[in-house]
């Protein structure tokens, strides 16, 4: 079974531009998470997609926007790009039934976006 | 806000010993608990996790305990082997939350 996969897996930008990530979760789950990570710093939750709706926010500003589609793939987009976006963006799937959710979340290999 | 915390950022054990490690929380509405772990440049892995309506959960080599007076749970990992070095993640939920929230990590390095 194939797991969580993300692309691009290196993205370099300069400061003002808009960067796009993809997700594409294991097949079945239907839900998927964004979580940045950068350097010297944990794990911080972003956003949280399911069945095409945003279900949570982490504290980041609008800047940082995504959605998901029909078929639960997803894409975190950033705009205004800053230097201090330059990080990890981990994406995550889980799978849940109406009305529960189940939180074992499985990580991609993350996108390194690189800000300049 | 912390509301994971990991006290200790780094552990070495020897091959064959056990380790464990630490995590507490703060808030109440916690009822999901997970560990990952992490080696660099890649995302993290499901190790093992635990509801609150356990206090022990076992998988192979891995047992996490879960003391929900202390608002505390240890991962215990018998034997260490030396691929078990990494960073290991605790991480928090509620149901319908959606979010982990994750502690700092622990760098655990397992020695021959």
């Amino acid at each position: 079974e194939a797991g969580v996969t993300q692309s691009p897996t290196h993205l370099i930008k300069t400061r003002g531009q808009q960067a796009t990530l993809r997700c594409s979760p294991i097949s079945g789950h239907t839900s998927v998470y964004w979580y940045q990570q950068a350097l010297g710093l944990g794990l911080q939750f972003l956003l949280w997609y399911d069945e095409g709706e945003e279900r949570n926010r982490g504290n980041f500003p609008p800047r940082f926007s995504g959605r998901q589609f029909p078929n639960y793939s997803s894409e975190l987009n950033v705009n205004a790009l800053e230097l201090e976006d330059s990080a990890l963006y981990l994406c995550a799937s889980s799978w849940g039934e109406q009305g529960e959710v189940y939180n074992e979340q499985f990580f991609g290999p993350g996108t390194r976006l690189t800000v300049l | 806000d912390q509301q994971v915390k990991q006290n200790s950022p780094s552990l070495s054990v020897q091959e064959g010993r056990i380790s464990i490690l630490n995590c507490d929380y703060t808030n109440s509405m916690f009822d999901y608990f997970l560990w990952y772990k992490k080696y660099p440049a890649e995302g993290p892995t499901f190790l093992i996790s635990i509801s609150s309506i356990k206090d022990k959960n076992e998988d192979g080599r891995f047992t996490v305990f879960l003391n929900k007076s202390a608002k505390h749970l240890s991962l215990h990992i018998v034997p260490s082997q030396p691929g078990d070095s990494a960073v290991y993640f605790c991480a928090a939920s509620a149901v319908f939350w959606g979010k982990l929230q994750f502690g700092a990590g622990t760098q655990v390095v397992v020695t021959p």
